[in-house]
C-alpha cells in the first residue's frame, strides 16, 4: 500500500458526459501527479500540481482539468467524453515538486467509456 | 528527441529461471533512471533509482546495470517467482532547463510472465 488513495476504482460513463477522479497524496506530500494509461500503452504524464499550484504540464487535453485543494487532495475532471479516453487513471504523489523525487502511486481509476 | 525503447516487449520463463530485461534512450541531459513494476491493474511501486555515476543497484533479487556512455540499462531479475509476473517500466528523467525541474520520458515496459 503505497498510501495514495484515489476514488473511485471503477467508473462507467457515456460520451459526452463529465466525471471528477479523486486523489489524496501520501501524508506529508505535497505534490500529486496525475497520468493516463490507456490498453497496452505507456503512462502518459498530465499534469502536476505542488501545494495548491500548478507545476507542470504534459499531455492534458483542454477537455480536461485538474486542481489541487488547500487539504492536498486532489481531483481530475475530465469532460465530453469520448471512446478514447476509456484508460486507467493513477495518480502519485510526492514528498517535494521536482519529478526527480520518488513518487508513490495510488491503486487507480478505471474509465468506461461507452 | 528524448526516447525511451525497452526490450523484449514481452518474456515468458520458468518459475526458478533468470532473466534480463533492456532500456536504451536518447535523452539528454540525463538526470536519472528509474526501474517500475506495475502488476496488472495496479499502480507503479519503484525498485531502483539510478543516477549519472552508478553503474550497479540492487533491491532483492533485483538488479539494475546502468552504463551512460552507451545509454543503456538492464534489469537482471534473479531466481523469478510466480510474483514476478508484471510489467516492468523504464523510466529517464531529463533535465529541463538550467533550473530544478525535471521531465520524466517513460518507456513502454516489459510485460513479464512467470510460469510454474
Amino acid at each position: 500500500d503505497s498510501g495514495v488513495t484515489q476514488t473511485p476504482k471503477h467508473l462507467i460513463t457515456a460520451t459526452g458526459q463529465r466525471v471528477t477522479l479523486r486523489c489524496s497524496p501520501r501524508s506529508g506530500d505535497l505534490s500529486v501527479y496525475w497520468y493516463q494509461q490507456s490498453l497496452d500503452q505507456g503512462l502518459q504524464f498530465l499534469i502536476q500540481y505542488y501545494n495548491g499550484e500548478e507545476r507542470a504540464k504534459g499531455n492534458i487535453l483542454e477537455r480536461f482539468s485538474a486542481q489541487q485543494f488547500p487539504d492536498l487532495h486532489s481531483e481530475l475532471n475530465l469532460s465530453s467524453l469520448e471512446l478514447g479516453d476509456s484508460a486507467l487513471y493513477f495518480c502519485a504523489s510526492s514528498v517535494a515538486p521536482l519529478t526527480d523525487n520518488e513518487q508513490f502511486f495510488g491503486p487507480g481509476t478505471r474509465l468506461t467509456v461507452l | 528527441k528524448n526516447q525511451v525503447e525497452q526490450s523484449p516487449q514481452s518474456l515468458i520463463i520458468l518459475e526458478g529461471k533468470n532473466c534480463t530485461l533492456q532500456c536504451n534512450y536518447t535523452v539528454s541531459p540525463f538526470s536519472n533512471l528509474r526501474w517500475y513494476k506495475q502488476d496488472t491493474g495496479r499502480g507503479p511501486v519503484s525498485l531502483t533509482i539510478m543516477t549519472f555515476s552508478e553503474n550497479t543497484k540492487s533491491n532483492g533479487r533485483y538488479t539494475a546495470t546502468l552504463d551512460a556512455d552507451t545509454k543503456q540499462s538492464s534489469l537482471h531479475i534473479t531466481a523469478s517467482q510466480l510474483s514476478d509476473s508484471a510489467s516492468y517500466i523504464c523510466v529517464v528523467s531529463a533535465k529541463v532547463n538550467a533550473g530544478n525541474n525535471r521531465k520524466l520520458i517513460w518507456g513502454l515496459g516489459t510485460s513479464l510472465a512467470v510460469n510454474p
